[in-house]
């Protein structure tokens, strides 16, 4: 069955750096597009990136634009969010969450948090 | 950005109940929108894409309608198991791909 585990959340300071990571197995990861998607807390939901199933394209968030990166190593299986410059208002659950045919998201992780606190 | 609006805020069911929820887009979004449940601690999942498809596993008791910018997710009967937030989702022009605020089903 499909797998996603995210890791790597934590408690950090303001204008640090943090990287997520997200463990794929149950599917040919490298076959598909990867999303990350966050959720402040007692919020909705917010798209963060993407990543095509080959890495060569990706789009992030006006929010996030120059802070944050998305990766994956398709040799590990896994997909990867770089956060920098962190800000307060990045304090959110971060999800990983695989696309299908189109981007609908029908798998989720169950989530990693970050909280960015001085 | 392609805005998603859903009403209402919340919705109070009882059990057994119809519950409808409401979902419009800024825009036409076509087909391209999909139905989440959320319920507290949990990740999301997916009940509906293509407006109208149910997500494999999904019961038959989950329903989706609409095109362009007005959609509905209609649960016929309210089982204690569907009492969650919902959102929305449309994927027909992006980035960015956009949510709804959701809707919170709680017992009446």
């Amino acid at each position: 069955q499909v797998l996603l585990v995210e890791s790597g959340g934590g408690v950090v300071q303001p204008g640090t750096s943090l990287r997520l990571s997200c463990a794929a197995s149950g599917f040919t990861f490298g076959n598909y597009g990867m999303h990350w998607v966050r959720q402040a807390p007692g919020k909705g939901l917010e798209w963060v990136a993407i990543i095509s199933s080959d890495g060569r394209v990706t789009y992030t968030a006006d929010s996030v634009k120059g802070r944050f990166t998305i990766s994956r190593d398709n040799s590990r299986n896994t997909l990867y969010l770089q956060m920098s410059s962190l800000k307060a208002e990045d304090t959110a659950v971060y999800y990983c969450a695989k696309r299908d045919f189109q981007q609908w998201l029908d798998y989720w992780g169950q989530g990693t948090l970050v909280t960015v606190s001085s | 950005e392609i805005v998603m609006t859903q009403s209402p805020a919340t919705l109070s069911v009882s059990p057994g109940e119809r519950a409808t929820l409401s979902c419009r887009a800024s825009e036409s979004v076509g087909s391209s929108l999909a139905w989440y449940q959320q319920k507290p601690g949990q990740a999301p999942r997916l009940l509906i894409y293509g407006a109208s498809t149910r997500a494999t596993g999904i019961p038959d008791r989950f329903s989706g309608s609409g095109s362009g910018t007005e959609f509905t997710l209609i649960i016929s009967s309210l089982q204690s198991e569907d009492f969650a937030v919902y959102y929305c989702q449309q994927y027909h022009r992006w980035p960015p791909l956009t949510f709804g605020g959701g809707t919170k089903v709680e017992i009446k």
